[in-house]
């Protein structure tokens, strides 16, 4: 168990379809992160929520839209997605920005 | 452009031998240092991390690591390995100024028994 906990483990979607990946952490924690996982690839950060505002966007493709609707839940909307954003998605959570993230299992994606 | 560079991708010892893991980065201002570790199917979990004070510090299991400011290092250490830390390995650094963390690729850990 780690505290946060992301949904759906494994999802295979087509290039137009719509999907959404789902994090939820029961920490307490004010800052909420997606990362992106590819094989022999660091991970990426994408996106940066502070409190419920995003505060970083590492020039992710809009075809990814986050959303962080309080500061326990943060959600990564997918659409027309192509065959390279096949990749394992992380979400994090940390006290504060500087400080330690903790990670969830992650989402891993398949876009056929 | 920050960056984190690990220096082995892979790894492999066997039980009881002494590991050090390599990572250096390139931000020269005032950085906050993570290793984190994932072990086969488990996500990824914090070893150990430094913000301040003492440049050595210790995490869990046994872990070990120590910055080195003048040589922008923060190297991973452990004096007896186990089967059980065949593991993936990355190293953290976050630039406190701007807030922004980057991760090194990582380095696979293979331990025989």
């Amino acid at each position: 168990e780690t505290g946060v906990t992301q949904t759906p483990r494994h999802l295979v979607m087509g290039m137009t379809n719509k999907k959404s990946l789902k994090c939820e952490q029961h920490l307490g924690h004010n800052a909420m992160y997606w990362y992106k996982q590819s094989a022999k690839k660091p991970l990426e950060l994408m996106f940066v929520y502070n409190f419920k505002e995003q505060t970083e966007n590492n020039s992710v493709p809009s075809r990814f839209s986050p959303e962080c609707p309080n500061s326990s839940h943060l959600f990564l909307h997918l659409h027309t997605l192509q065959p390279e954003d096949s990749a394992l998605y992380l979400c994090a959570s940390s006290q504060r920005r500087n400080t330690e993230a903790f990670f969830g299992q992650g989402t891993r994606l398949t876009v056929v | 452009a920050q960056s984190v560079s690990q220096h082995n991708h892979h790894v492999i010892l066997s039980e009881a031998a002494s590991l050090e893991l390599g990572c250096n980065y390139s931000y020269g201002g005032t950085v906050n240092l993570f290793w984190y570790v994932q072990y086969p199917g488990q996500h990824l979990q914090l070893l150990l991390k430094y913000f301040s004070g003492d440049p050595l510090v210790k995490g869990i299991k046994g872990f070990e690591a120590e910055f080195i400011k003048s040589k922008f290092s923060f190297n991973l250490r452990k004096p007896s390995v186990q089967w059980s830390d065949t593991a993936e390995y990355f190293c953290a650094v976050i630039n406190t100024n701007a807030g922004k963390s980057t991760f090194g690729d990582g380095t696979t850990l293979t331990v025989k028994p």
